[in-house]
């Protein structure tokens, strides 16, 4: 099956405290690998990708995720977390058909909770 | 800016009346979705298009209808919404697929129906 989880359904930070969101992948292709975030109310913000480029991938906002093959793992890292980071964030992967080929589709993640304190 | 557009961003309606919610975009981009996202749940996938070809879900119930009459509208019929049609309704838009990989998609800020 071509899964994506999230290891953590909650995670509370410290501002100003590293962020670590965790996030495994399964599949017999290496996908594309996303992590999108949701702020209450509101649709997905893309805030990186991974297409078989660089394995340490850089997205907006400070965040950055590390592609690892060997763990199936791509967990998403931020140095210092802020308020305005408190929010949803999802752990994407594209569905995958026989031979690699993608048709759009999407597995997302169960959704990893991010709480920020002062 | 380039953007995916969902109208209205609040709905309500209720049990059994008829619901369109509608998505524009200017990103010129083929492929458009709906999804449905309950609430603390991942969003769901309901169909897509690929210019004018329709792709349904197979566990899209029968009661979610969908039409793009040109490139840049796809619209979201909800024919006798049940309270279980609650929901955040998220449209995405993304360029065809690239082969290996696929490509991202980009999402509206999402309508919020409340069925009562």
């Amino acid at each position: 099956a071509q899964s994506v989880t999230q290891l953590d359904s909650h995670v509370s930070v410290s501002e100003g405290t590293p962020v670590l969101l965790r996030c495994n992948y399964s599949s017999s292709y290496s996908p594309s690998l996303f992590w999108y975030v949701q702020h209450p109310n509101k649709g997905l913000q893309l805030l990186l990708k991974y297409t078989s480029a660089a394995t340490l991938v850089k997205g907006i906002n400070g965040f950055e995720a590390e592609f690892k093959k060997s763990e199936t793992s791509f967990h998403l890292t931020k140095p210092s977390a802020h308020m305005s980071d408190a929010a949803e964030y999802f752990c994407v992967r594209t569905y995958l058909a026989a031979g690699g080929t993608s048709y759009g589709k999407l597995t997302f993640g169960q959704g990893t909770i991010l709480t920020v304190h002062p | 800016d380039a953007m995916v557009i969902q109208n209205p961003r609040y709905q309500v309606t209720q049990f059994g009346k008829p619901v369109t919610l509608s998505c524009s975009q200017t990103l010129n981009h083929n492929v458009m979705y709906w999804y449905q996202q309950k609430s603390s749940q991942a969003p769901k996938l309901l169909f897509h298009y690929y210019d004018k070809d329709f792709n349904n879900e197979a566990d899209t119930p029968d009661n979610f209808q969908s039409r793009r009459p040109n490139t840049s509208f796809c619209f979201l019929d909800i024919r006798s919404p049940g309270l279980g049609d609650t929901a955040m309704y998220l449209c995405a838009t993304s360029r065809p697929p690239a082969g290996r990989g696929g490509d991202t998609q980009y999402f509206g800020p999402g309508t919020r129906l409340t069925v009562l």
